[in-house]
């Protein structure tokens, strides 16, 4: 079936560094979705990538999207201490279901 | 928009009782409604896809009667843990999705099931 490989699962970072997370499909997706769930919450929204090669910004967030429909990333810019908590991304298949990858837990130390 | 809630936010229940748990679409009609389970700081996994007027979709390896799903109205879908057991004890979220041609679903804030 189809799976969703996330990396890093951990990273830790100095406010104002970059991060970036990574995910890969075993299979061609029609769209690509990206949640963050803070500690103790719900995973929350943020958005998703249906065209290949998509690129989307939301303020420090930018959202890639593979050529192949295969592959995902999210970059934050100059991370801030309200960026902190796992960052899942979820493919969307043939069907309607979501698999998500197993998340980044992103840390950062004021 | 898109609110769901569900409830009850948390629950403690002794082995071989049953326990149910709703998730409750509060500004817009679900069709498709979602549970997750996701254990300590793990990932979501979907148990089933609960369709308003229909039976479960389960994925494989859970147990369509051991989690009883009931989706009976546009903006309520029921989870019935029947018989917990102690390796029953997890966070179970369920999400919905908003139809009309969008893909995101949108989260209830969760139930922390405790099997004693």
């Amino acid at each position: 079936g189809q799976q969703v490989m996330q990396i890093p699962q951990y990273q830790h970072v100095q406010e104002g560094e970059d991060f970036t997370t990574y995910c890969n499909s075993s299979t061609t997706l029609s769209n690509i979705q990206w949640y963050k769930q803070r500690p103790g919450g719900h995973p929350v929204f943020l958005i998703q990538l249906v065209k290949s090669g998509e690129v989307k910004k939301q303020k420090r967030l930018t959202f890639q999207f593979g050529e192949a429909k295969k592959n995902s990333s999210l970059h934050i810019t100059a991370t801030q201490t309200t960026d902190v908590g796992t960052y899942f991304c979820a493919g969307q298949g043939g069907s309607e279901k979501l698999v998500f990858g197993k998340g980044t837990k992103l840390t950062v130390n004021p | 928009g898109a609110v769901v809630s569900q409830h009850p936010s948390w629950v403690i229940c002794k082995s071989g009782t049953s326990v149910k748990i709703e998730c409750r679409s509060l500004d817009f009609q679900a069709t498709t409604m979602f549970w997750y389970r996701q254990f300590p700081k793990q990932s979501l996994m979907l148990m089933a896809t609960s369709n308003e007027g229909s039976k479960a979709t389960y994925e494989q390896g859970v147990e369509k009667d051991k989690f009883l799903i009931n989706h009976a109205s546009l903006t309520l879908s029921t989870l019935t843990v029947t018989s917990a057991h102690p390796e029953d004890s997890s966070f179970y979220i369920c999400s919905a999705r908003l139809g009309g041609g969008r893909n995101e679903q949108f989260f209830g804030p969760g139930t922390r099931l405790t099997v004693l």
